[in-house]
């Protein structure tokens, strides 16, 4: 029973280099969320998906891109990357229903130097 | 737009007393739920307990209750007979249940357990 996967789990960047972080989840959830969260703060939401198809922009979107092709995947792109991107980033996926909790993936290390 | 506030970035607790963690919130929907998340020093996110916008009893979960007080839009987590594997980050978060199920998290409080 995998949940929410996401590779890689730690990454070191140079200023102006881009990389994907991946999410993948089993559940056939239709819901899934991309969060950073910065040292010693909450999550702050990136983008989100309700379906294959479908992406909205959350609090911090710039600097990001996202596409949702299929229902289990949901990849995070980061072009040009700049230092204030260094974070860890949370992939999450959820079912829609009012009781149902997010399901988080163990989280990305980025750092860009 | 929906806002979560909690205002104790960290707390103290003995090993087997109570501890109560704050949180208040804001939204103009009729319709949500409140989460309280886990987050241990190894990094992942735990869910520990939902209330509906619409339950009229107070949620618990083991050692966890919600303490939800709707007229003053707070939804304070109790943990009861704290345990050293207790301390972590411990975040509260809403969910509109309409529309785009946006999910809003507070800042944190950092509980620490004394033994």
């Amino acid at each position: 029973n995998a949940g929410v996967t996401q590779t890689p789990k730690f990454r070191i960047l140079k200023i102006g280099q881009s990389m994907t972080l991946q999410c993948t989840q089993d559940m056939n959830h239709n819901y899934m969320y991309w969060y950073r969260q910065d040292p010693g703060m909450g999550l702050k939401l990136i983008y989100y998906s309700v379906g294959a198809g479908i992406t909205d922009k959350g609090e911090v979107p710039n600097g990001y891109n996202v596409s949702r092709s299929t229902t289990e995947d949901f990849p995070l792109r980061l072009e040009l990357a700049a230092p204030s991107q260094t974070s860890v980033y949370f992939c999450a996926s959820m079912l829609v229903g009012g009781n149902q909790p997010q399901h988080f993936g163990d989280g990305t290390r980025l750092s860009i130097l | 737009a929906q806002k979560i506030t909690q205002t104790q970035p960290g707390m103290f607790v003995q090993e087997k007393e109570a501890v109560t963690l704050d949180c208040t919130y804001d939204t103009s929907d009729q319709s949500y739920g409140l989460f309280w998340y886990k987050q241990p020093s190894s990094g992942e996110m735990i869910f520990l307990i939902y209330q509906g916008s619409y339950d009229e009893q107070n949620a618990t979960e083991g050692r966890y209750s919600l303490n939800f007080q709707k007229a003053r839009k707070s939804a304070n987590l109790v943990i009861s007979a704290s345990q050293l594997g207790d301390s972590a980050m411990y975040f509260c978060a809403m969910r509109e249940l309409g529309g785009y199920q946006k999910v809003t998290f507070g800042t944190g409080t950092k509980l620490q357990v004394i033994p």
